[in-house]
């Protein structure tokens, strides 16, 4: 199937427990996007990515780890996850950046740090 | 600075209504674009706007970008129970590439 994919749809981990969220795309578009998703704030940009092995950080990235080894995958980890991360996890992609851009988002993740 | 105030947060309107919302900014944006979020499931752009003063539509959807560039608004006309969602405005400040969200505005349509 075409589009974003992300997994796990849901998950339940521990405190300081390392997690990874993972997100593929088949469109082919160059920047990626990893978002989360709370109460009264919207969506909050975590980390992107403009092409392979270059990425860099958004508004609230403390706390996560992204990688990009091949354009098409996008993991989020979470190190030593806190409960302050439990959120609802969005990845998108988009063909630009800045003016212009245009997000197609995954379906989400949600996670819940106990 | 460069958050994003969408108004109203949630409304509850009845089949047929017309529905409109708006998202406001202190600073200048440069693009503002509205997106819809269905139950479960991540944001889907409708609409998107680059030039201040643009109106334009999307079926049942009307979005403009302000002349200040400091605001947009979203419209539907003659609601329908699908309509149901969460609806985003989003936004590129004049000065930043990242792309700014606001808090949503939840909409539920009774039949």
């Amino acid at each position: 199937d075409a589009g974003i994919t992300q997994s796990p749809r849901y998950k339940i981990t521990e405190t300081g427990r390392q997690v990874t969220l993972m997100c593929h795309q088949t469109w082919s578009h160059s920047y990626m996007f990893w978002y989360r998703q709370d109460l009264g704030h919207g969506l909050r940009l975590i980390y992107y990515s403009a092409a392979a092995d270059i990425t860099d950080k958004g508004e609230v990235p403390d706390g996560y780890v992204v990688s990009r080894s091949k354009t098409e995958n996008f993991p989020l980890t979470l190190e030593s996850a806190t409960r302050s991360q439990t959120s609802v996890y969005f990845c998108a992609s988009s063909e630009s950046r800045g003016f212009g851009e245009k997000l197609f988002f995954g379906s989400g993740t949600q996670l819940s740090v106990l | 600075g460069q958050q994003l105030n969408q108004s109203p947060q949630s409304m509850f309107i009845q089949e047929g209504e017309d529905v409109s919302m708006n998202c406001t900014s202190s600073s200048i944006f440069n693009t503002w674009l509205w997106y819809k979020q269905d139950p479960g499931e991540g944001p889907v752009l409708l609409i998107a706007l680059y030039k201040a003063g643009e109106l334009t539509s999307n079926g049942r959807l009307t979005a403009q970008f302000g002349i200040t560039r400091k605001d947009s608004f979203l419209n539907i006309s003659a609601s329908i129970p699908s309509d149901v969602g969460i609806y985003f405005c989003a936004g590129q400040p004049y000065n930043n590439n990242d792309m700014r969200f606001g808090a949503g505005t939840r909409l539920t349509v009774k039949p």
